[in-house]
Order: structure tokens, then C-alpha cells, then sequence
């Protein structure tokens, strides 16, 4: 079983809307979470990183981290086509471990 | 700035032939190094880590090697590719835990 579960898998919504995505892990020893953002043809770029429990806001994007429930999301408002992409959540344990652990992507479309 | 390299952008080979792709990063010094397979709109799979040169760790076998010949290389290499080779190979490195990506090289293997 996959360590970090994202869902949905893929996930349309109108430009100008609301797109949350989901990602849960199955390892209570993740304390660190990043979402990553990947245009088709490109390689993967960290969008923000969520180490506590709460909310944490970049301009249009907001994470969410609930360590208990091993939950993370990130919602992006006045959803735009440019943000059209495959977005992935990623953990590490500690604060010394090398390994990132990369969740299966939820596909967004943003629809103009 | 740091700015990371991969070449080709781009291979097509046969089935059985041989492979090397590159990755260099420039303007960080001793980083940790990585390497990912990535099928089509699939998820990341961790191939390789180098903490130092000439130190490098598999994570996954996929009948493929890699070296690192020098402080900012990093190559990835098989002397016989199979089908399942195909897919998006990205070089990594990393800052305080944040990996940051090259723009990856498409394998196609016919």
C-alpha cells in the first residue's frame, strides 16, 4: 500500500473556481509535507511546504495539515487555466531523512 | 542561483541497446542528488540518492546504475534497455529537506 494517498485522481473545475485536493498518509512518523506542481513536460516544482498543524496561505493557494489524521490538502481559489497540471504531495519523516515520498497525483483542469 | 542541467531532453533507442543520461547542478556546493523514473502521468519513483561523490544508493532495482563522478554530476545508466525503461527520468537535488527538479529527459525505448 502507498505510503501517501492523493485523491482525486483528476479533478475539473471552472476558471475562477475552487479546486481542493486531498492526500493522506499511512505513516505516523511524516512530519513534513510539501505540494508539488508539474506542468506537462517539465519537472516537478515545490509550490509550499506545510510543517504544523493549521493553515498556511500563499497567495491563492492554502494548505491545510492535521497531523492526527495524517491529513493534508491545499485548496486554490480564483482557480486560473495556468494552473491547469498533475499536483503531488510529498512527506519525509525526520528532520535528518533524505527520502521524499511522493503520493500518485491528482490531475487538475482548470476550464476557461 | 542554483540551476540544474539534464541531457539529452529527449532519447529514442532500441530495445537491448545502451543508455547514459546526465544531470549537472551548478552553484551548490556538495549537494544531495537524485534520481526519478516517471511513467506517463504517474507518480515520482525514487531510483537513486548520492549523498557524496562516488557514493551513490539504490532504492529500487530496475536494472539500471548510476555514478557520481563528480561533486555536481550525477549519471544514470543501463547497458541493455528494456521496454519498460521508457518514461520521464528527472535529476533532483536537494535544500533542508526541499528537492528541486531538473526539466527531466524523455526515454522512449522501441
Amino acid at each position: 500500500q502507498q505510503k501517501v494517498q492523493q485523491s482525486p485522481e483528476s479533478l475539473s473545475v471552472p476558471e475562477g473556481g475552487m479546486a481542493s485536493l486531498n492526500c493522506t498518509s499511512s505513516d505516523r512518523n511524516f512530519q513534513y509535507f510539501w505540494w508539488y506542481r508539474q506542468h506537462s513536460g517539465e519537472g516537478p516544482k515545490a509550490l509550499m511546504s506545510i510543517f504544523s498543524d493549521g493553515d498556511k496561505k500563499e497567495g491563492r493557494f492554502t494548505a491545510h495539515l492535521n497531523k492526527a489524521s495524517l491529513h493534508v490538502s491545499l485548496h486554490i481559489r480564483d482557480s486560473q487555466p495556468s494552473d491547469s497540471a498533475l499536483y503531488f504531495c510529498a512527506a519525509r519523516a525526520s528532520s535528518g531523512s533524505w527520502q521524499l515520498i511522493f503520493g500518485s497525483g491528482t490531475q487538475l483542469t482548470v476550464m476557461p | 542561483a542554483q540551476t540544474i542541467h539534464q541531457w539529452p531532453v529527449a532519447e529514442i533507442k532500441a530495445v537491448g541497446s545502451p543508455l547514459s543520461l546526465g544531470c549537472t547542478i551548478k552553484g551548490k556546493s556538495s549537494p544531495n542528488l537524485y534520481w526519478y523514473w516517471q511513467a506517463t502521468g504517474g507518480t515520482l519513483q525514487q531510483l537513486f540518492y548520492s549523498i557524496t561523490v562516488g557514493q551513490v544508493e539504490s532504492v529500487v532495482q530496475l536494472n539500471l546504475s548510476a555514478s557520481r563522478p563528480k561533486d555536481d554530476q550525477f549519471i544514470l545508466s543501463t547497458e541493455k534497455l528494456l521496454l519498460s525503461h521508457s518514461g520521464f527520468y528527472l535529476c533532483a537535488w536537494s535544500l533542508a529537506g526541499e528537492q528541486y527538479f531538473g526539466p527531466g529527459t524523455r526515454l522512449t525505448v522501441l
